[in-house]
């Protein structure tokens, strides 16, 4: 089945710690994204990437870190730099070019900062 | 300034009646597309229906169906014949073709959701 995984699913961090929330398609798209959720609130972009080794800052970068060394792969990394750490992430990925980009989500990673 | 705004942050309907979610949208980019997405207590987030700008008629999903207004800039949610797990929340969302500097990043601008709860 063609998908997208994140894991873990819930996650615990001490202050100042990095972690690293894993999320991988099998769904041959070129581009990938991390969006990050507060309760009841709406997605905001954290990063973004088009094409392998190729990543570009969302509207809320700071604290955060990707890579993408590989096109099924795009890790985000959650830096003792942020401050604010505890929230809801999503990945997200579609094919890059085409008038209509759907985007198809992963289950999410459910972070919170102890 | 908001480029998504969903005016209704929670909803109820009754079960098997219609119900519609609201959305505005801010852009002065001639390219774009607009996008609902549900998303239930689980977290996950369940792509809905999609309009095109230049689209000449409403998309319709089976039960989902979408009110564009270009004029009015509004783009809303018709859900017909509500069930109980239509129960979520519910995002409008908008891609600009232009103005991201690129036609082809597939940036995602979200609204602040609308929960809807189904009565039996």
């Amino acid at each position: 089945d063609g998908g997208i995984t994140q894991s873990p699913k819930y996650l615990f961090r001490k202050e100042g710690q990095n972690v690293t929330l894993s999320c991988e398609q099998n769904l041959n798209h070129d581009a990938m994204y991390w969006y990050r959720q507060d309760p009841g609130q709406g997605l905001r972009l954290i990063y973004y990437s088009q094409i392998v080794n190729d990543f570009q800052k969302g509207d809320i970068a700071e604290g955060y870190s990707v890579s993408r060394e590989k096109k099924e792969s795009f890790p985000l990394t959650v830096t003792s730099a942020q401050k604010n750490p505890t929230a809801f992430y999503l990945c997200a990925s579609s094919f890059a070019s085409g008038v209509y980009n759907e985007q198809f989500f992963g289950p999410g990673t459910r972070l919170t900062v102890l | 300034a908001q480029k998504i705004t969903q005016t209704q942050p929670g909803m109820f309907v009754q079960e098997k009646e219609a119900v519609t979610l609201d959305c505005t949208y801010d852009t002065s980019d001639p390219s774009y597309g607009l996008f609902w997405y549900k998303q239930p207590s689980s977290g996950e987030m369940i792509f809905l229906i999609y309009q095109g700008s230049y689209d000449q008629q409403n998309a319709t999903e089976g039960r989902y169906s979408l009110n564009f207004q270009k004029a009015r800039k509004s783009a809303n949610l018709v859900i017909s014949a509500s069930q109980l797990g239509d129960s979520a929340m519910y995002f409008c969302a908008m891609r600009e073709f232009l103005n991201s500097g690129s036609s082809n990043t597939g940036k995602l601008i979200f609204g602040q959701g609308t929960t809807l709860q189904v009565k039996p």
